[in-house]
């Protein structure tokens, strides 16, 4: 157990619509990152939080976006959801001062019909 | 896209046997990084072995990193049913102050570890 907890666990929504996936960070951990892993793929790095702005993004478009809270937990919003954004959704909390090593939540499975 | 190619992509080995997965990775790194994930849930960190490291070792595990090829090796040693899972390295291109520590992974080994 790494201390982050990722809600809902499994999600169904249909193309079109949007969802909010919640992060909560291991205690003392101040940066949350985002990834995004497809069936079969490694995870894609899809942006980080740090004092809840928005601090490195990847390929990601900009319907992907998120929030950080003064507590460090975190959300991930995706509006207009594509088939092709299913996939298994992680966040992973670091402490800014080391991010060499992060510890990832259990995931959310999202499923886009 | 993906800076890490793992090989084999797959890989099935009989209990009590050593399992071996390499990593090559494309630009300069800080460090690289193995993870495990059981069954599409969460990564848990294995070992992080830094850019002037050779070798490290962690309990039944060993990396080893050769920056001059780009390459890293994971070896578990005397592996058991439940190392059963998916192995993928990360590598880290900037890390602490204000730059942000973005992990890029490979595509991951999947291992099977029958009884």
């Amino acid at each position: 157990e790494t201390g982050v907890t990722q809600s809902p666990t499994h999600l169904i929504k249909t193309r079109g619509q949007q969802v909010t996936l919640r992060c909560s960070s291991q205690s003392g951990h101040n940066t949350v990152s985002w990834y995004q892993q497809a069936l079969g793929q490694g995870p894609q790095f899809i942006f980080q939080y740090y004092r809840e702005e928005e601090n490195g993004r990847g390929n990601f478009p900009p319907r992907f976006s998120g929030l950080q809270f003064p507590n460090y937990s975190s959300e991930l919003n995706v509006n207009a959801l594509e088939l092709d954004d299913s996939a298994l959704y992680l966040c992973a909390s670091s402490p800014r001062r080391n991010q060499e090593t992060q510890y990832f939540g259990p995931g959310t499975r999202l499923l886009v019909l | 896209s993906q800076q890490g190619e793992e090989d084999p992509q797959a890989l099935s080995i009989q209990e009590g046997e050593n399992a071996t997965m390499n990593c090559s990775y494309k630009t300069s790194i800080n460090n690289l990084q193995w993870y495990r994930q059981n069954s599409g849930r969460g990564l848990v960190h294995l070992i992080l072995i830094r850019s002037n490291e050779r070798e490290k070792h962690s309990g039944r595990l060993r990396v080893t990193l050769d920056t001059s090829k780009k390459s890293s090796s994971l070896l578990i040693t005397a592996s058991r049913a439940a190392d059963t899972a998916s192995y993928f390295c990360a590598t880290l291109l900037n890390a602490g102050g204000t730059s942000y520590g973005k992990l890029t992974f490979g595509q991951g080994t999947i291992l099977t570890v029958h009884p």
